[in-house]
């Protein structure tokens, strides 16, 4: 089946640095990604949709500049929490849709920890 | 904006009882998502629904979507279901998939 990996599954940073989270479609061509984040015991919340070949579009409320998302192809898509500080701490997961069978695949998360 | 609220929050239950949990929301939609999350945070796919039933396993999923409600349900449950099942809905057109909302998860834990 299809399948989406992301990578790091866990990183910890200083505040003030920056950190990459990849995620990649492994057997199918993704146009577009999402990217979700997840506070403790709350519900996962749309970030941003990622499109291949043009600008990512944002929900309310994140930050374009802060939360960078590139992708790259039709297989990859990397946001890039700059100058993160503690309270971007959360879990990270992507999901990628395969459009002709409407559905969506996600990525196993990765936890980003801010000190 | 869709509204996902789903039912009950927690769920402690013995080893071999029948599952349910209920999922509702307020928008139409084009597909709904039945998620599994494990303690370490990792989410598996158990169905999408855009009408009727499925089955899978000891897993069954039905939707009702003139109702805007679906529900989960569990046969002969085990320790190992242990988990947060998540209800997820999303629009899919012909520009694409948008993405999904999700209800708050049902914490559910089956003692033995």
């Amino acid at each position: 089946g299809a399948v989406v990996s992301q990578h790091p599954s866990w990183v910890i940073c200083k505040s003030g640095t920056s950190v990459k989270i990849e995620c990649r479609s492994l057997d199918f061509q993704a146009t577009t990604m999402f990217w979700y984040r997840q506070f403790p015991k709350q519900s996962l919340m749309l970030m941003a949709t990622s499109n291949e070949g043009s600008k990512a579009t944002y929900e309310q409320g994140v930050e374009k500049d802060k939360f960078l998302i590139n992708h790259a192809s039709l297989t990859l898509s990397t946001l890039t929490v700059t100058s993160a500080h503690p309270e971007d701490s959360s879990f990270y997961i992507c999901s990628a849709p395969r459009r002709s069978l409407y559905e969506q695949y996600f990525g196993p998360g990765t936890r980003l920890t801010v000190t | 904006k869709n509204e996902v609220e789903q039912s009950p929050q927690n769920l402690t239950a013995q080893e071999g009882e029948f599952i349910t949990i209920n999922c509702s929301y307020s928008v139409g939609i084009s597909a709904l998502h039945w998620l599994q999350q494990h303690p370490g945070g990792g989410i598996v796919s158990l169905f999408m629904l855009s009408s009727g039933k499925k089955k899978h396993g000891r897993l069954i999923a039905t939707i009702n979507i003139q109702e805007k409600h679906s529900s989960l349900h569990i046969t002969a449950s085990h320790p190992r279901d242990s988990a947060v099942y998540i209800c997820a809905v999303g629009l899919y057109s012909g520009g694409g998939a948008d993405g999904l909302t999700f209800g708050k998860g049902t914490h559910l834990i089956i003692q033995p």
